[in-house]
């Protein structure tokens, strides 16, 4: 059974800090892998996407994969309150076929 | 551009009913999927179709039934609904079956039965 753990949370980063949140996933054969960050009654936005080993930036967000230790995390730099949500992580294992199969979820909280 | 678009945005059900949520993907987007979020959950793979065609398929009950038209628009299809149905369903677009790039995802059916 494909797994993806994240921990729940909350947590808590002073506002201008860097947040930092992780991933690990069972399925070896997992090829993509995302993040979603999701408002209160909101629906899931793509932030990142990342396939390779190593590190993928893209503004404030850094994505960062290591398939040999099966983890992925996603840091945010200098830490807005807008930040304050929840983040998805999601993998898939290259196809479609399987749909993402997602963590429950880490929750955000920036502290002004 | 408008974007993934689903209706209708609330619904409340009897159990035993049944219901339709309707998807229209991203213009130029041929597949669509379906997503359950239960709430304090992550989203929970339902269906994938592509060029009308069932591509992919999650642990889901035979209750739960979807189509893909011509115009690539899509229906999710829940019968003899039961309290765990609750939930928001999401609709996400894509411009292949492959999921490379992620999904755009629409702002969801939030469906209650009571």
């Amino acid at each position: 059974q494909k797994e993806v753990e994240q921990n729940s949370g909350p947590l808590s980063v002073p506002e201008g800090a860097i947040a930092s949140l992780n991933c690990t996933y069972s399925d070896r054969g997992s090829q993509s892998f995302f993040w979603y960050r999701q408002y209160s009654g909101k629906s899931p936005e793509l932030i990142m996407f990342i396939y390779s080993n190593g590190d993928k930036e893209d503004g404030r967000f850094t994505a960062q994969l290591n398939k040999a230790s099966q983890y992925v995390s996603l840091l945010i730099r200098d830490s807005q309150p807008s930040d304050s949500a929840t983040y998805l992580c999601a993998v898939n294992l290259g196809g479609g076929a399987d749909g993402l199969t997602f963590g429950k979820g880490t929750h955000l909280i920036i502290q002004p | 551009d408008a974007g993934v678009t689903q209706s209708p945005t609330h619904l409340i059900k009897t159990r035993g009913q049944h219901v339709t949520l309707r998807c229209s993907p991203i213009s130029g987007h041929k597949s669509v999927s379906w997503y359950q979020q239960v709430l304090g959950q992550g989203p929970q793979f339902i269906f994938q179709y592509y060029e009308k065609e069932e591509r992919g398929r999650g642990n889901f009950p035979d209750r739960f039934s979807a189509r893909q038209f011509p115009n690539y628009s899509s229906e999710l299809n829940v019968n003899a609904l039961l309290l765990g149905d609750s939930a928001l369903y999401l609709c996400a677009s894509s411009l292949t079956v492959e999921v490379w790039y992620g999904y755009t995802f629409g702002s969801g059916t939030r469906l209650t039965v009571v």
